[in-house]
Parts: structure tokens; sequence; C-alpha cells
């Protein structure tokens, strides 16, 4: 079954750092979205992504964040000056459609620690 | 304002039946999913409804109640590997933002 996949699966940064975070969402999926998870916490939407450009974001998703699909498989997640508060696993997901019945399928996440 | 409410924690034997209940308040609805995660994984779709009414999926029903704000995940036949957290979540209206409720953590004892 196809999967989404994303690396690294840990990633440890020194504050003040940029990271990203990449996703291979599924193959003919349109839609992608990332979603952070503190530890304990709920999962929070941050973005969602289609047709090259951002559709819908969340008040988590300031100025230091960005995303990008490079090229036609991969989609990014950029913290450009990682704070403590950042440290969390962050899940990539991908759908078919963008809304309706269409589930999203979520990649196993990378869990990002700030020091 | 936006709020899903589950129950926190919950126990059940194995074998048995057991309803996991989430109740919503959100910026308008466009349909709401049940997720599975084990701990230090990702979440995984179980369900989904967008009218009222249950769906069925195997061990796995689902029921949703518009006019109430309201829905269940009920789970059959209780295994031990159902011991997980069982996420509630509302799509809202526009497609694209899904609002995830804390979970209610279910353990399964022998």
């Amino acid at each position: 079954e196809p999967e989404v996949t994303q690396t690294p699966s840990h990633q440890v940064t020194q504050m003040g750092q940029e990271v990203i975070l990449r996703c291979v969402p599924i193959s003919n999926h349109l839609y992608f979205y990332w979603y952070r998870q503190i530890l304990g916490q709920k999962v929070e939407f941050l973005v969602s992504f289609y047709n090259n450009e951002i559709s819908e974001k969340s008040e988590i998703f300031d100025d230091q964040f960005s995303v990008e699909r490079p090229d036609g498989s991969n989609f990014t997640l950029k913290i450009r000056s990682t704070k403590l508060e950042d440290s969390a696993m962050y899940f990539c997901a991908s759908s078919e459609a963008g809304g309706g019945h269409q589930p999203q399928h979520f990649g196993d996440g990378t869990r990002l620690s700030i020091l | 304002g936006q709020n899903i409410d589950q129950p926190t924690e919950m126990t059940a034997t194995e074998g048995a039946i057991v309803q996991i209940n989430c109740t919503y308040q959100t910026s308008g609805f466009n349909g709401l999913f049940w997720y599975q995660q084990h701990a230090g994984e990702a979440p995984t779709f179980l369900s989904y409804n967008v009218l009222d009414g249950l769906e069925e999926k195997g061990r796995f029903s689902s029921f949703l109640s518009r006019s109430k704000g309201y829905s269940y995940l009920l789970l059959k036949e209780l295994q031990m590997k159902d011991s997980a957290s069982y996420l509630c979540a509302v799509r809202e209206t526009g497609g694209f933002k899904t609002i995830f409720g804390a979970g209610t953590r279910l353990f399964v004892k022998a």
C-alpha cells in the first residue's frame, strides 16, 4: 500500500538554526498538509497546500514557517529560526482530494528536538 | 470558538465493546473523522461521517448527529492491540483545515 514517507525520523538542532523537514506524499495525491504534535498534546493543523500554493494556514504557521514543493515528489517544511517551543513531532499528510470523504494519510513523522 | 471534547482515558476488557464519545463546536462542518494513534506513531484513518447516522466498518462503527454536534466510535470484540489513542477530528467548511480533539487513550485489559 502506498504511504507518505518523512525524513529524517529524528532531527536535533540548536536554537536559532534553520531546519528543513522533508516529505514524499503519496504519488497520486494532490493535497498536502503539515501538522505538529507537542509531546502529550493534541495534533495541531499547521498548513495545507494545493496547486503549488498554500490553501489554508493556522495561527501557528507564522513568518518563521514556510512550505515548498521543490519538485514533483517532495514537500518540505522549513522553520527559519528555531525556538525551544518548536520541539514536537511534525507529521506530513496527503489526500487525493481536499474535501469530502477523502481521509488524510499521515507519514510516520519527524521528531524535532531543539536544544 | 472551536472545541472538540473527548474523554481523556477509558479502560475496557478484551472481547468487550467500548463506545468513545466526541462532542464538537467548530467553525463550520465538512465531515468528522476518527483516527487511531499508537504511542509514538502516526495517526491512521479509521472512519468518516458527514451525514447523520451510523457507518460500519468491520469491528469499528462510527455515529454522527450533526444537530447535536456529537459522534461516537464503537469498537467491538476488543483486542489487546486496540490499546491506543483514538482521535476525533472535524474538517471545517472549505475543506482544508482539520481540527483534532486531544484524543481518548483506551486501555484494553485481559
